[in-house]
């Protein structure tokens, strides 16, 4: 059980385009998923804090106008880089916290983004 | 914020030898978890840690949480290659409810 998927896992884009990711609960109720970036060889720098129904809670220094989120569902969230750029590229990781075990995470395979 | 320190930040072992990775923080956090993170995938949980001295082995890894929940190791007996990747741990943070305080992470090679 809890298993948490991502789509698309790589994405390539031009610059000033946008892209959208999802995270998606597949056997749980996630009431809190969380956004992560992952630059080479380095630790997860936590982005945004999406809960379902509410608005995101972004992290110091994150551009909450250029990483949308958007939490629809217990199961679904979803981060738009908006007008993306090359220093936009990066692998984007979701985690999702069980409803009833909230000091839990389960993370989703990643998304590497290019943006050319 | 509430840091957690990782160390080493490489390591590099031959099969069958021993490895300990350490996270120490000055903060309390109400509980721990590793993870094992391979190159282009997710992190994945090896184990939550909550009671302070806690002690949990799963097969060759032993984590222990420090009686403060100041800080935890992971001790790897007789490494294996397929235990090459990179460990992070990861603190719930009482300062912040719901999020976690990720360590820098230690990359670990085992070579055959």
């Amino acid at each position: 059980g809890a298993v948490v998927s991502q789509h698309p896992s790589r994405v390539i884009c031009k610059s000033g385009t946008s892209v959208k990711i999802e995270c998606r609960s597949l056997d749980f109720q996630a009431t809190t998923m969380f956004w992560y970036r992952q630059f080479p060889k380095k630790s997860l720098m936590l982005m945004a804090t999406s809960n379902e129904g509410s608005k995101a809670t972004y992290e110091q220094g994150v551009e909450k106008d250029k990483f949308l989120i958007n939490h629809a569902s217990l199961t679904l969230s979803t981060l738009t880089v908006t007008s993306a750029h090359p220093e936009d590229s990066s692998f984007y990781i979701c985690s999702a916290s069980l409803s009833t075990i909230q000091e839990t995470q389960y993370f989703g395979p990643g998304t590497r983004l290019l943006v050319l | 914020t509430q840091l957690l320190e990782q160390s080493p930040q490489f390591l590099s072992i031959q099969e069958g030898e021993n490895l300990t990775v350490y996270c120490n923080s000055s903060s309390v956090f109400s509980s721990l978890q590793w993870y094992r993170q391979e190159p282009g995938e997710g992190p994945v949980l090896l184990v939550t840690v909550v009671t302070g001295g806690e002690v949990k082995k799963l097969k060759r890894l032993t984590f222990q949480f420090g009686d403060a929940r100041k800080d935890s190791s992971l001790h790897i007996t007789a490494a294996q290659p397929g235990d090459t990747g990179l460990y992070l741990c990861a603190g719930a943070r009482t300062d912040s409810w719901g999020k976690f305080q990720f360590g820098a992470g230690t990359q670990v090679v085992v070579t055959p």
